[in-house]
């Protein structure tokens, strides 16, 4: 499958641990994105990539958040000290010029 | 004002019946625009990009006004399979390629 591809699918996890999410993008494409995504929203931009040089980081990510994509191929997407408010669907999509092609998610469940 | 703003709905519609979305943006500068479908639990895919000139793809039909800053998604003869969410994507101009999405407009086809 030459898709994006997320991993985990889904994590559960208590409220001030930390977690790391992993977002493979396809291979050819040298911009990655980082969506979180609640219920009855649309995807908020979290921050995107080019290459293996974060361009933008939105006000949404506080500094318990961090992501990098040190090699311009995966990326990770670290949260630390957990929050309920952290539950959400982390979303990974990439895309070389035009359309933006997404992975299935990363399902985060605070406890 | 927000980026991109959308009506969240939700559009109860008869089958068969014609409905219309529109989405505003707030940065002129903005370069490109598309449609994006979102189906319960999955993530978003490309419907349709939205070109200046308006195009059509089958049943769907989208138009860009730049002067007033909005696009338009009209979608004809629905089926309900049309079902879903849809959610207006704007990528901004130049160097920064963030791409932001609307919340969605809920879309619900009714037999």
């Amino acid at each position: 499958d030459t898709g994006v591809s997320q991993n985990p699918r889904h994590k559960i996890t208590k409220r001030g641990q930390n977690v790391t999410f992993r977002c493979d993008p396809i291979s050819e494409h040298n911009r990655l994105y980082w969506y979180r995504q609640t219920l009855g929203q649309g995807p908020e931009f979290l921050t995107y990539f080019q290459n293996e040089a974060q361009l933008e980081k939105s006000r949404l990510l506080s500094d318990r958040f961090s992501a990098e994509r040190p090699k311009g191929s995966f990326s990770t997407l670290e949260i630390q000290r957990t929050e309920q408010g952290d539950s959400a669907m982390y979303l990974c999509a990439s895309n070389q010029h035009g359309e933006l092609f997404f992975g299935e998610g990363s399902r985060l469940t605070v406890l | 004002r927000k980026e991109v703003e959308q009506d969240p709905g939700p559009f109860n519609v008869p089958e068969g019946a014609t409905v219309a979305f529109n989405c505003t943006y707030s940065n002129s500068a903005s370069q490109s625009f598309f449609w994006y479908r979102q189906d319960c639990r999955k993530e978003p895919k490309l419907l349709m990009s939205v070109y200046s000139s308006g195009n059509e793809d089958g049943r769907f039909t989208a138009q860009l006004n730049r002067a007033s800053q909005y696009i338009s998604l009209l979608i004809r003869d629905s089926k309900l399979s049309d079902s879903a969410t849809y959610l207006c994507v704007v990528r901004a101009s130049g160097r920064d390629d963030k791409i932001i999405f609307g919340k969605g407009t809920r879309l619900h086809i009714l037999p």
